[in-house]
């Protein structure tokens, strides 16, 4: 079945430590987004990539990075850099011109 | 700057009651706007909206666009247990790169 695989589910990070976030997609899609979610705040965009080996920074951009080295995968790393890292963090994909995302399950992180 | 604001923030109901859920926007360039619901993880698609006036209907759940006006409302009726979940509107504005722009979302609760 076609879809978008984040893991891990949970994590937890000592402050000053980086951490990375994978997205796997197999739906073919151009297009894909990371986005933080706090409560209270909806959705709030970090990176996208519609083609690999680019990628654009999106509103939240400070204290993150990431890849787009194969056309599946979109990994995000948290650095240290990120002052409040704790968070509900979604990968999201879309064809280049399509409808609505496909959305993983997502990974909450936790600073401790 | 596109924007989203939706209200309310939050909403307890009992079952059987019936719902609206408005979402406002600010855009530049309207190209779509939709609605999520998000349960435990991953946000899942509900409507897509292009044209005013046109309502989309699936099962107890409708929802319709006002491009005049800036707005869409999400309707629910005879509400369910599982129906509650945070409803997210998102907008599709001004861009090729397929970028949603997310309102805070609506936290729905429905009590038995």
């Amino acid at each position: 079945d076609g879809g978008i695989t984040q893991s891990p589910k949970y994590l937890f990070r000592k402050e000053g430590q980086n951490v990375t976030l994978s997205c796997e997609q197999n739906l073919n899609h151009d297009a894909m987004y990371w986005y933080r979610q706090d409560p209270g705040q909806g959705l709030r965009l970090i990176y996208y990539s519609q083609i690999v080996n680019d990628f654009q920074k999106g509103d939240i951009a400070e204290g993150y990075s990431v890849s787009r080295e194969k056309k599946e995968s979109f990994p995000l790393t948290v650095t240290s850099a990120q002052k409040n890292p704790t968070a509900f963090y979604l990968c999201a994909s879309t064809p280049l011109v399509g409808t609505g995302y496909t959305f993983g399950s997502g990974t909450r992180l936790t600073v401790v | 700057e596109d924007k989203v604001v939706q209200s309310p923030l939050s909403l307890v109901v009992h079952e059987g009651d019936t719902v609206t859920l408005n979402c406002s926007y600010e855009v530049t360039n309207f190209r779509s706007l939709l609605w999520y619901k998000q349960e435990k993880k991953a946000p899942t698609f509900l409507f897509m909206l292009t044209s005013s006036g046109i309502e989309k209907k699936s099962g107890r759940l409708s929802s319709i666009l006002d491009k005049k006006e800036l707005f869409s409302i999400l309707n629910i009726t005879a509400t369910q247990t599982g129906d509650s979940a945070i409803y997210l509107c998102a907008l599709h504005g001004s861009s090729n790169t397929g970028k949603l722009i997310f309102g805070q979302g609506t936290t729905l609760q429905v009590k038995p």
